[in-house]
């Protein structure tokens, strides 16, 4: 089955230590992997994606993913904290076979709280 | 460039009233999604479309909801009767093609009371 798991419902750091927010993934062959912020009563803002090429992805805000083929991940990092990161974070893969080819699989989201 | 725009933000209704969400796309994206969040959860497709046509209902509560994307532009979400398990943030999204990135409205919050 086509899945993404958040292992973690919420991450808690202290401003300006880096942060990492998990996120696995189950699909065959290639991923197509996407990380997404969703700040209180607003929609969600695209953050990188992960189609092909360096396993490094650098997104908007600061933040990064690691891609690791291997180990089915693509974990999200920023080296030091804002306050202003603190969001609930949602992970997702594209379907690539089936009826839902094509379409986003979101991970259940993991609330970042960052404290001053 | 503006984003996605969905009406509207909140809505509250008494249940087995119907309701109806709308959504305009970014200028030039032929793809539209509209996707259903519950609270705690990550958002769940309803339906897309690529230009009018509905690829992809699978997932839509056919005794109940309807969606339609007349000349590929604007699309309208209803619910007839709503429900309580209704209840729910419904989000709109679009890309260029249904092979790029998505970008999301704001959503509609509904409570159905």
């Amino acid at each position: 089955a086509q899945s993404v798991a958040q292992p973690e419902d919420q991450v808690n750091v202290a401003e300006g230590n880096p942060l990492t927010v998990k996120c696995t993934y189950s699909v065959s062959g290639n991923p197509y992997l996407f990380w997404y912020v969703q700040y209180p009563n607003r929609g969600l803002q695209f953050l990188l994606k992960y189609i092909t090429g360096d396993n490094l992805v650098k997104g908007s805000y600061g933040f990064e993913a690691e891609f690791n083929k291997s180990q089915t991940s693509f974990h999200l990092k920023k080296p030091s904290a804002l306050v202003s990161d603190s969001a609930l974070y949602f992970c997702a893969v594209r379907a690539n076979y089936g009826g839902s080819q094509g379409n986003l699989i979101f991970g259940k989201g993991t609330k970042l709280s960052v404290k001053p | 460039e503006a984003g996605v725009v969905q009406s509207p933000r909140y809505k509250i209704i008494e249940k087995k009233q119907p309701v109806a969400f709308w959504c305009n796309p970014i200028s030039g994206h032929n793809t539209l999604y509209w996707y259903l969040q519950n609270l705690g959860q990550g958002p769940e497709l309803l339906i897309r479309y690529e230009n009018e046509e509905a690829v992809d209902d699978s997932q839509l509560p056919k005794d109940r909801f309807s969606a339609e994307r007349l000349k590929g532009v604007d699309s309208t979400l209803k619910i007839q009767p709503a429900e309580l398990g209704d209840s729910a943030v419904y989000l709109c999204a679009s890309s260029l093609a249904p092979a790029d990135t998505q970008y999301f409205g704001p959503g509609t919050r509904l409570t159905v009371l």
